[in-house]
């Protein structure tokens, strides 16, 4: 069964531009997660999908946004790039709404110059 | 407003000894814990979880350990081994839906 898939996993942008992560979960899987790793602030959770409908959201400005899609994968997008975005963005799979384990994927480590 | 913390940032261990992890929270809305395991560039890999309901679960070399009333976890891996080497997460997850909370990390050195 293969794992969480994230592409792609390494990206270099300029400030101003815009990004979109994708993220495929484990067949079956229904429910995706995305956080942000950087040194100082540790794992953030940016939001949560379920049946393509956003059930979770955490605090990050509206620049940062996702969507899922009928067969469960997600993306996420970040416009106007900021130095500060700099961070490994990973997306994490869960097999429901809620009561199970999350699998994370090996992550999109995003650069911004 | 860190509700999870893990206040060692690293811990040394002997080949063969016990690593104690340890993790704190303050939120009593957590239902559900989960340790994992992170090597640099990689994203984190499930370890084990224990429900607010138990308070113990126990899965080969790892044991994780809860006290709700002090609001305080642990986590065991008896003997340790050097590939135990990487960062230790604990994280907690609200009574609804999937967003886990996460601690700072733990460095974990297990030297042979």
């Amino acid at each position: 069964k293969a794992g969480v898939t994230q592409t792609p996993r390494y990206l270099i942008k300029t400030r101003g531009q815009q990004v979109t992560l994708s993220c495929s979960p484990i067949s079956g899987h229904r429910s995706v997660s995305w956080y942000q790793q950087t040194p100082g602030q540790g794992l953030q959770f940016l939001f949560e999908y379920f049946s393509e409908t956003q059930r979770n959201k955490g605090n990050f400005p509206g620049r940062f946004s996702g969507r899922q899609f009928s067969n469960s994968r997600s993306e996420m997008n970040v416009s106007t790039l900021e130095l500060g975005d700099s961070a490994l963005y990973l997306c994490a799979s869960s097999l429901d709404a809620g009561g199970s384990e999350a699998f994370f994927g090996q992550g999109t480590r995003l650069t911004v110059v | 407003d860190q509700q999870v913390k893990q206040n060692s940032p690293s811990l040394s261990v002997q080949e063969g000894r016990i690593s104690i992890l340890n993790c704190d929270y303050t939120n009593s809305m957590f239902d559900y814990f989960l340790w994992y395991k992170k090597y640099p560039a990689e994203g984190p890999t499930f370890l084990i979880s224990i429900s607010s309901i138990k308070d113990k679960n126990e899965d080969g070399r790892f044991t994780v350990f809860l006290n709700k009333s002090a609001k305080h976890l642990s986590l065991h891996i008896v003997p340790s081994q050097p590939g135990d080497s990487a960062v230790y997460f604990c994280a907690a997850r609200w009574e609804y839906g999937n967003k886990l909370v996460f601690g700072a990390g733990t460095i974990l050195r297990v030297k042979s």
